[in-house]
């Protein structure tokens, strides 16, 4: 059962366009999303993340937007760059009181083109 | 600091023989957790530790999937015997305490033939 969907396995934007990767989750006890950037034959890496207790949060180009009620959440990339191309993991955590693991999503492929 | 180290980068081996994944986790951190990318499933969790003990392996697929962490900066994951289905690339990843910012490794891509 998959907790965490992402249903859009790639996306292509122009540079300088938004680019918007949506994600939606089934559990209710999920209080902290991240998303992760993965580049070819390299591990994920952290990008933005956001606490349940707020419905935006914003870092540079990355804003992600939370909305509880529809168990949903996106990340907006304006401008986009070439750079940014990427498979873009979604990742939720339900505090478990040890250590949060993470639920991911199946990924979204990113293509910025010229 | 060097990160998260995995080895090998990649793994090729015969079906039925074991496999060994190995991983050092970035010294401080005291909980390592091991996934496998797949198309069909993405990021899936095998097992992770707290303060090298496990904490939950319900996502070890089967019997054949074992992992221990003898020490704080030292995990394997094993598998015994290796079939073509078990072919993916393998995380590594570790996190101070329970934060949630996880350190990935660079994985290993393991193909079964």
């Amino acid at each position: 059962d998959q907790q965490v969907k992402q249903n859009s396995p790639s996306l292509s934007v122009q540079e300088g366009r938004i680019s918007i990767l949506n994600c939606d989750y089934t559990n209710s006890m999920f209080d902290y999303f991240l998303w992760y950037k993965k580049y070819p034959a390299e591990g994920p890496t952290f990008l933005i993340s956001i606490s349940s207790i707020k419905d935006k949060n914003e870092d540079g180009r990355f804003t992600v937007f939370l909305n509880k009620s529809a168990k949903h959440l996106s990340l907006h990339i304006v401008p986009s760059q070439p750079g940014d191309s990427a498979v873009y993991f979604c990742a939720a955590s339900a505090q478990t009181g040890t250590a949060s693991k993470l639920t991911f999503g199946t990924g979204t492929r990113l293509q910025v083109t010229l | 600091d060097a990160g998260v180290i995995q080895s090998p980068r990649h793994e090729v081996t015969e079906m039925g023989q074991e496999v060994t994944l190995r991983c050092k986790p970035i010294s401080g951190h005291n909980s390592l957790f091991w996934y496998r990318q797949t198309m069909m499933r993405g990021l899936e969790l095998l097992i992770y530790f707290n303060n090298n003990v496990p904490i939950d392996d319900s996502g070890m697929p089967e019997d054949r999937f074992s992992a221990k962490m003898p020490n704080a900066s030292f995990s394997t994951l094993k598998i015994q015997p290796s079939e073509p289905r078990d072919s993916a690339v393998y995380f590594c990843a570790s996190s101070f305490q329970e934060g949630y910012g996880y350190t990935f490794g660079s994985g290993t891509r393991l193909t079964v033939v």
